[in-house]
């Protein structure tokens, strides 16, 4: 069975850090992009980063760009965000979710995704 | 980006049909044909029904249906059934490596 499932979330102060973890399991990961979508509460979805399948190319929203690293470890099949000067902006249930092609394709469509873990900033 | 436009919410009955829209400008929805559609519902994982305007993955029921005219793309589910219920978002490329969502739609199966 195709699985993503994200952990890693929890209630950091602001400017605080977190790093959010995603197991990938039932296909190929190395040959698939990735990215990480949020949604805060009583909002929608918002994409916040994407990476290439080899994780040599990197994307990221205008909202979390140096503030935000996405990495993989293909050998572990784990997708990572790095999340570093963390504001109550931030707070969101955070999704992994792959693309359908190695390369950033996001926008050819997302079909698998997890079922997030949740990230609280406050003091 | 600024986000798409949806309608918060729409209804509908058993049987009908009903429409979505999700509106952008010409940096986005106008200009690329990579508009998709995700369903949603709270603790589900978001899955995806519509994918480059108009296609379905494998599994999508043949019932939803995506098109887009200018800036507007729209998402048609014929034949409502109660499982239908869900949060429905619309995502485009807007350029640069960019995705924008819209905002969501709640559909109610009256």
């Amino acid at each position: 069975e195709v699985q993503l499932l994200e952990s890693g979330g929890g209630l950091v102060h602001p400017g605080g850090s977190l790093r959010l973890s995603c197991v990938a399991s039932g296909f190929n990961f190395n040959d698939y992009a990735m990215s990480w979508v949020r949604q805060a509460p009583g909002k929608g979805l918002e994409w916040v980063s994407g990476i290439s399948g080899s994780g040599s190319n990197t994307y990221y929203a205008d909202s979390v760009k140096g503030r935000f690293t996405i990495s993989r470890d293909n050998s572990k099949n784990t997708l990572f965000l790095q999340m570093d000067s963390l504001t109550a902006a931030d707070t969101a249930v955070y999704y992994c979710a792959k693309a359908r092609y190695d390369f950033w394709s996001g926008h050819y469509g997302m079909d698998v995704w997890g079922q997030g873990t949740t990230v609280t900033v406050s003091s | 980006q600024s986000a798409l436009t949806q309608p918060a919410s729409v209804s509908g009955s058993p049987g009908q049909s009903i429409t979505i829209s999700c509106t952008g400008t010409s940096s986005d929805v106008g200009t690329y044909n990579f508009v998709s559609w995700y369903q949603h519902s709270p603790g589900i994982a978001p899955k995806l029904m519509i994918y480059e305007v108009n296609k379905r993955p494998s599994g999508v029921s043949i019932r939803f249906s995506g098109s887009k005219s200018g800036n507007t793309a729209s998402l048609t589910i014929s034949g409502l059934q109660a499982e239908d219920e869900a949060d429905y978002y619309c995502c485009s490329y807007a350029g640069f490596n960019n995705l924008v969502f819209g905002g969501g739609t709640k559909l109610t199966v009256l």
